[in-house]
């Protein structure tokens, strides 16, 4: 069964610093994997996705992660963090195949960007 | 293009009440979620519609949970009645149908629902 720990619940940085959120999943199949961001009061918003093809991603905001197959983790990195990147962070797995495929959510990390 | 719409954005009850979440998706798109997401914790499905159909419900505390999707676009998700464990965000999620390889699996979320039981 495909599942999804985030290893760092609070992740504490100062501005202009790098960060990596670490991810690692488990799945007997192929994967497809996903960030979300979700700000204070709001939905979640996908950052980047990997689906197939090479395992750097970029997303939005100068997100990217690497999907390492032999690791089984799925990292988020961002080379220099801003203030308004403080929010919640939830890496996924999908589960299932075609219109019946839903997003298993990790538990969550809380980046905290500080001045 | 209008996102997913959800309301209440907030609601709050005394257990025992039963309350209502209104849900309506991006036009086209034929399958709905539902998620629970208590503080602290990622979302959690309670439900997936596919058009006006139950694909999965195997998470929906159906003694006190309901939805439906009668016409295969909005839908309602209801609670009868709440306990104060019921107290989180209630998320709404839509994503396209799936046609030959075109899947790319993203959903896209509400804003959300805050259930607060007293």
């Amino acid at each position: 069964a495909q599942s999804v720990t985030q290893l760092d619940s609070q992740v504490p940085v100062f501005e202009e610093a790098p960060v990596e959120l670490r991810c690692n999943y488990s799945s007997s199949v192929s994967v497809y994997l996903f960030w979300y961001v979700q700000y204070p009061n709001q939905g979640l918003q996908l950052l980047l996705k990997y689906l197939s093809g090479s395992t750097l991603v970029k997303g939005i905001n100068g997100f990217e992660a690497e999907f390492n197959k032999s690791q089984t983790s799925f990292h988020l990195r961002k080379p220099s963090v801003h203030i308004s990147d403080t929010a919640e962070y939830f890496c996924a797995v999908r589960k299932g195949s075609g219109n019946t495929g839903k997003l298993i959510f990790g538990q969550g990390t809380t980046l905290q960007v500080k001045p | 293009e209008a996102g997913v719409a959800q309301s209440p954005r907030y609601k709050i009850i005394e257990k025992r009440q039963s309350v209502a979440f209104w849900c309506n998706p991006i036009s086209g798109h034929a399958t709905l979620y539902w998620y629970q997401q208590i503080l602290g914790q990622g979302p959690k499905l309670l439900i997936q519609f596919q058009n006006n159909g139950v694909v999965d419900d195997s998470q929906l505390p159906k003694d006190r949970f309901s939805a439906e999707r009668l016409k295969g676009v909005d839908s309602t998700l209801k609670i009868q009645p709440a306990k104060l464990e019921d107290s989180a965000v209630y998320l709404c999620a839509s994503s396209f149908i799936v046609r030959r390889q075109q899947n790319t699996g993203e959903l896209f979320f509400g804003e959300g629902s805050r259930l607060t039981v007293l």
